[in-house]
């Protein structure tokens, strides 16, 4: 069955990096693209971008260029997302999300189980 | 922030039908495929409906999907107390950036 498992819990403080993985298993890793979605609490879903596994080529929403790196490693089946220069607001939840079909606009089917990251001083 | 709109909440009795609205625009729902998600308390999103109106296998027929013009909708038929949760309608614009909805919380009565 298609897993996706995410990387731990994190700490931050404001300027500092973080990198979050999602290993995938049950499924052919670079057939499918591998969407990032971050929930801050008590708010709604909010798309950061996608990476296609197979070419490494990526799409990151507005708000995040600049700021956002998407990777992989598919030796290991693992999808990279690393979010710099935090400040507080990045506080939330981080999904990485696969491609319910392999056709390149296919939303997000199967999810991670989310990772927190908190950005405090 | 997000450019998909949906009420906050909608609520209803067991047993009984709700429907959740998704309005975008040309750029976004009007020329591509709505898709729509639940959200249980403390879980991960879980795809309901793709493509407009496709259901994933698992998903049972008591959710369904529309979409018209630069709107969608859920239906919800038979509500049960463990549909609820959060629920987020989803599409692309025309850059291929995906966009969600503000989210709606449906309330069993």
């Amino acid at each position: 069955q298609v897993q996706l498992v995410q990387s731990g819990a994190e700490v931050k403080k404001p300027g500092a990096s973080v990198k979050v993985s999602c290993k995938a298993s049950g499924y052919t890793f670079t057939s499918y693209d591998i969407n990032w979605v971050r929930q801050a609490t008590g708010q709604g879903l909010e798309w950061m971008g996608w990476m296609n596994p197979n070419s490494g080529n990526t799409g990151y929403a507005q708000k995040f260029q600049g700021r956002v790196t998407m990777t992989r490693n598919t030796s290991i089946s693992t999808a990279y997302m690393e979010l710099s220069s935090l400040r507080s607001e990045d506080t939330a939840v981080y999904y990485c999300a696969r491609g319910y079909q392999i056709v390149a606009t296919s939303p997000p089917g199967y999810w991670g189980q989310g990772t927190l990251v908190t950005v405090s001083s | 922030q997000s450019v998909l709109t949906q009420p906050p909440s909608v609520s209803a009795a067991p047993g009984q039908k709700v429907t959740i609205s998704c309005s975008g625009s040309s750029s976004n729902i009007g020329n591509n495929y709505v898709s729509w998600y639940q959200q249980l308390p403390g879980t991960a999103p879980k795809l309901l409906i793709y493509d407009n109106n496709k259901r994933p296998s698992g998903i049972p027929d008591r959710f369904s999907g529309s979409k018209s013009g630069t709107s969608a909708t859920l239906g919800i038929t038979g509500l049960q107390t463990g549909d609820e949760a959060d629920y987020y309608c989803g599409t692309w614009d025309s850059s291929l950036r995906k966009v969600f909805g503000t989210g709606t919380k449906v309330t069993v009565l």
